[in-house]
């Protein structure tokens, strides 16, 4: 089955600079990629995602690029704020929503910490 | 906010007791899902449905069930089976596999 390993799991950047957290999957077949945002006892909140016949998608701040030949993906954040500080947790989705047994697999997290 | 209501926020268990959470959404969604994330820990699936009456194991089902009588509502139970429940519990809805989770604002459970 599909497997997603997300490194660093910790990242500590000083205020400013730029953030880089990269995830790779197993199965050719994933097809969607987000990426969540959780802060202290909250709920992961989607910040970001990209499906598998696009190389890049930004917004504003953040931005995801995708190699499906190298199967990995990656989590930019330009010009770091202190509010950046959470954990960031990359998924992929192996199956077509049509199949039976479809779900989200999910990295295992990388604690960001933004320095002042 | 989200459409998506978990209750109660924190609940305490005494050891050898069963407690239901309870997870309700109102956004129409097909599919839900329950994980379970210890602290420093990533998501991990425990069950999940995809339309009423039906739903699947995820990778931790032991010591938990579920039901999925209306589409709205997915509520897990914690039995005395399962040995380790101190945890905080994500319940999350899609509309479909490819479009985005949307989060409750999460249970932690203690027992005590």
């Amino acid at each position: 089955g599909e497997n997603v390993e997300q490194h660093p799991s910790t990242l500590s950047v000083q205020e400013g600079d730029s953030a880089v957290i990269k995830c790779t999957y197993s199965d050719s077949a994933s097809n969607y990629f987000p990426w969540y945002k959780q802060e202290l006892g909250k709920r992961p909140q989607l910040i970001i995602d990209i499906r598998s016949n696009v190389g890049e998608k930004k917004d504003q701040r953040i931005a995801v690029t995708l190699n499906k030949t190298a199967k990995h993906f990656s989590l930019h954040i330009t010009e770091t704020q202190p509010e950046d500080s959470a954990v960031y947790f990359c998924a992929a989705s192996p199956n077509s929503y049509m199949d039976s047994n479809y779900q989200l697999i999910w990295g295992a997290g990388t604690k960001l910490i933004i320095k002042p | 906010d989200g459409g998506i209501t978990q209750s109660p926020k924190y609940l305490f268990r005494k050891e050898g007791q069963n407690v239901t959470l309870s997870c309700e959404q109102n956004l129409n969604h097909d599919a839900m899902y329950w994980y379970r994330q210890d602290p420093g820990q990533g998501l991990r699936l425990i069950y999940y449905s995809q339309i009423v009456n039906d739903f699947q194991k995820g990778d931790i089902a032991e010591g938990y069930s579920v039901s999925r009588e209306k589409k709205e509502s997915f509520p897990l139970t914690v039995t005395s089976a399962q040995k380790n429940p101190t945890a905080f519990y994500l319940c999350a809805s899609s509309h479909h596999r490819d479009s985005q989770d949307f989060f409750g604002q999460g249970t932690r459970l203690t027992v005590v």
